[in-house]
């Protein structure tokens, strides 16, 4: 079992509408958590880190659930500028291996007008 | 500008001929990072350095070497490259905290690799 796994998609979706996907992690002591965004062929970029609170940026939300090991990403009223690859990534926390962090394969969202 | 560079941004080569791809980063980080991405594998860490002459491997690290003589320098180097080390290869770096707290790491802009 993958230690990141999230839904390859792709999401279509309408401008305009909503979009949500989750990601499960495997190692119950994962401490950090986040969203990357990659454009095709681009690097990974940090969309936004996910706390156990949940957390809001705008138009994007993210939410933690520890218990069931999954984070989630929410895209509300997308924009065609939202057309990218979102990364799941997990952070160990492991002192010994500094800032070591784990990917999903990634979930591809393409909006259409 | 705050950057990560690398080089070259594509290399088509033939096995067993060693290259060196290039990792550069201007924000006076302590951490860097390589990292290699594959359909369906995500990305996944070769080598990182927490300091100056302080490496480790990752997940992936056979088939490659590193050096950090520099701070802002961490070359990946294949000695022998071989086909299946065909991929899209990105550097990263970050600062470094003690304790093990996540600092966002920012990475280059890719070098894709075709080995024949």
């Amino acid at each position: 079992r993958k230690e990141v796994e999230q839904d390859p998609g792709p999401f279509n979706v309408p401008e305009g509408a909503t979009v949500a996907f989750n990601c499960t992690y495997s190692n119950s002591a994962s401490q950090s958590f986040f969203w990357y965004r990659q454009d095709c062929r681009k690097e990974p970029k940090l969309l936004m880190s996910v706390y156990s609170s949940g957390n809001e940026d705008g138009r994007f939300t993210a939410q933690l659930n520890r218990a069931s090991q999954y984070i989630s990403l929410l895209i509300r009223d997308s924009k065609l500028s939202d057309s990218a690859t979102y990364l799941c990534v997990v952070n160990m926390g492991i002192k010994a291996a500094g800032n070591k962090l784990t990917f999903g394969g990634g979930t591809r969202v393409l909006v259409k007008p | 500008e705050a950057q990560v560079t690398q080089n070259p941004r594509y290399l088509i080569t033939v096995t067993g001929k060693k290259l060196t791809v290039t990792c550069s980063q201007n924000m006076n980080h302590e951490y860097m990072s390589w990292y290699r991405q594959d359909p369906g594998l995500g990305l996944r860490q070769i080598y990182y350095s927490m300091n100056v002459e302080v490496t480790d491997k990752g997940d992936v690290p056979e088939g490659y070497k590193v050096s950090r003589k520099e701070k802002r320098n961490f070359p990946l180097i294949l000695e022998s490259p071989s086909p299946n080390q065909t991929s899209l290869y990105f550097c990263a770096s970050s600062l470094y905290t003690r304790g093990g707290y996540y600092n966002e790491q920012f990475f280059g802009p890719g070098t894709r690799l075709t080995v024949l």
